[in-house]
């Protein structure tokens, strides 16, 4: 069975902290894929990131950032320097082999930026 | 092109009610999904399909039943409405697995069985 887990479930900063959201996952495949999306107060689900398990590089994209860390199980997100736009649930997800059988999703993080 | 669309955006029904909620999508996809959102629960999978005139279930499929007639569209029922049921329930599709395919969701649909 896999399983996602996303211990803090709501975090609250002021705008312009550096705040990190955790992700650890389980699974028994060697392949494996893993996802990050924000779901905005409007409601919809916005995809982020996709990474395989066979790419441990971190990558950054603006003020995201990812760290994914295959000996402790874990893909960490960072925004840098955050406003108050970046207020959200955000998931971690897993597909694990092809992921035809859709996405596992942690129970989400609900990101608080106080101006 | 509209992506993935979701009917209707909400509803209220009675205890015992049956009701379909269509997703259809325009991007030729082959996989489509259902997944229902409760409260501190994240999303979980109802049924999918990975491809016209195939479905399969997913880890909540309990009260639920789907139809993939055609590529485009997925149809989500429920034969017999339960409080439990209670959830915003997301269509998503891909053009292949999600290993290497984008997953597209659509807006969501607000469910409340009374």
């Amino acid at each position: 069975a896999q399983k996602v887990t996303q211990a803090q479930t709501e975090i609250s900063v002021v705008e312009k902290e550096d705040v990190t959201l955790d992700c650890v996952y389980e699974t028994r495949d060697t392949t494996y894929y893993l996802f990050w999306y924000k779901q905005p107060p409007s409601g919809e689900l916005v995809f982020l990131i996709r990474r395989n398990s066979f790419d441990e590089q971190n990558e950054i994209s603006g003020r995201y950032s990812w760290n994914f860390q295959k000996s402790t199980s874990s893909f960490n997100f960072t925004i840098t320097a955050s406003q108050v736009v970046d207020s959200a649930v955000y998931f971690c997800a897993l597909a694990t082999g092809g992921g035809a059988d859709g996405l596992t999703f942690g129970k989400g993080t609900h990101l608080i930026i106080q101006p | 092109n509209a992506g993935v669309t979701q009917t209707p955006k909400f509803r209220v029904l009675k205890t015992g009610q049956s009701m379909t909620l269509l997703c259809a999508q325009d991007m030729n996809h082959e996989y489509m999904y259902w997944y229902r959102q409760d409260p501190g629960m994240g999303l979980r999978l109802i049924h999918y399909s990975v491809g016209e005139g195939t479905t399969a279930k997913g880890e909540v499929p309990d009260g639920y039943n789907v139809s993939r007639l055609k590529k485009q569209n997925f149809l989500l029922g429920l034969e017999s409405a339960a409080p439990s049921q209670t959830s915003v329930y997301f269509c998503a599709s891909s053009g292949g697995v999600v290993g290497n395919n984008e997953q597209f969701f659509g807006p969501g649909t607000r469910l409340t069985v009374l």
